[in-house]
């Protein structure tokens, strides 16, 4: 299998739930990144990890708690989640250091907290 | 800090007509590359194209071009003859460096492009 993976696809979960999403990618690069698109709004960066070290944080709420265990996967954990967070969440990768690459997307997870 | 602005939030096409969706951006920074993506309602993001701010030529890639203009910091996507699957959400980004060195993208708020019959 090529290219980025996320699951799953979609997602409901309540507002006490824990649950984690999860992102795959095949491409051997070393930065992953987790963008978070609401309706009506752009894409927001949450989180960039690089050779697996959290390298931004865009001042996301701490129930979203990232993990990167090597440069292939990456992990988003929810907790206590609120009705907006409901949100389609993508991971991408890129070639660390190509500032010319494009990032590469997965499908998304489509999240819905009820 | 960089912006990205995509001012058509929807454009409606006859097929095979050409096209054109438009972005500006505003950057202190003399590197600086423009990224477009296209978005089907399956969700996954296309790359699409690529310009970076020292190329001398508009970069093509497909049916695709840009129309790079430095001066104005626009970066417009052209679709030479529209087809019914050119329609979906086309989003418009800039690269970004941030303190440590690590490469982002920033994007625009996008325009929905709906290509009819």
């Amino acid at each position: 299998e090529t290219g980025v993976t996320q699951t799953p696809r979609h997602l409901v979960m309540g507002m006490t739930n824990k649950k984690s999403l999860k992102c795959e990618q095949h491409l051997g690069h070393n930065a992953m990144y987790w963008y978070k698109q609401s309706a009506k709004k752009p894409l927001e960066l949450m989180f960039v990890y690089s050779l697996e070290e959290r390298v931004e944080n865009n001042s996301v709420p701490s129930r979203f708690s990232p993990e990167c265990p090597n440069s292939s996967h990456l992990f988003l954990h929810l907790h206590t989640l609120q009705p907006e967070d409901s949100a389609l969440y993508l991971c991408a990768s890129s070639p660390e250091g190509g500032l010319n690459s494009p990032l590469h997307f997965g499908n998304g997870t489509r999240l819905t907290v009820t | 800090a960089q912006k990205i602005t995509q001012t058509q939030p929807g454009m409606f096409v006859q097929e095979k007509e050409a096209v054109t969706l438009d972005c500006t951006y505003d950057t202190s920074d003399p590197s600086y590359g423009l990224f477009w993506y296209k978005q089907p309602s399956s969700g996954e993001m296309i790359f699409l194209i690529y310009q970076g701010s020292y190329d001398q030529q508009n970069a093509t890639e497909g049916g695709y071009s840009l129309n790079f203009q430095k001066a104005r910091k626009s970066a417009n996507l052209v679709i030479s003859a529209s087809q019914l699957g050119d329609s979906a959400m086309y989003f418009c980004a800039m690269r970004e460096i941030n303190g440590k060195g690590a490469q982002k993208l920033v994007f625009g708020q996008g325009t929905r492009l709906i290509i009819n019959p």
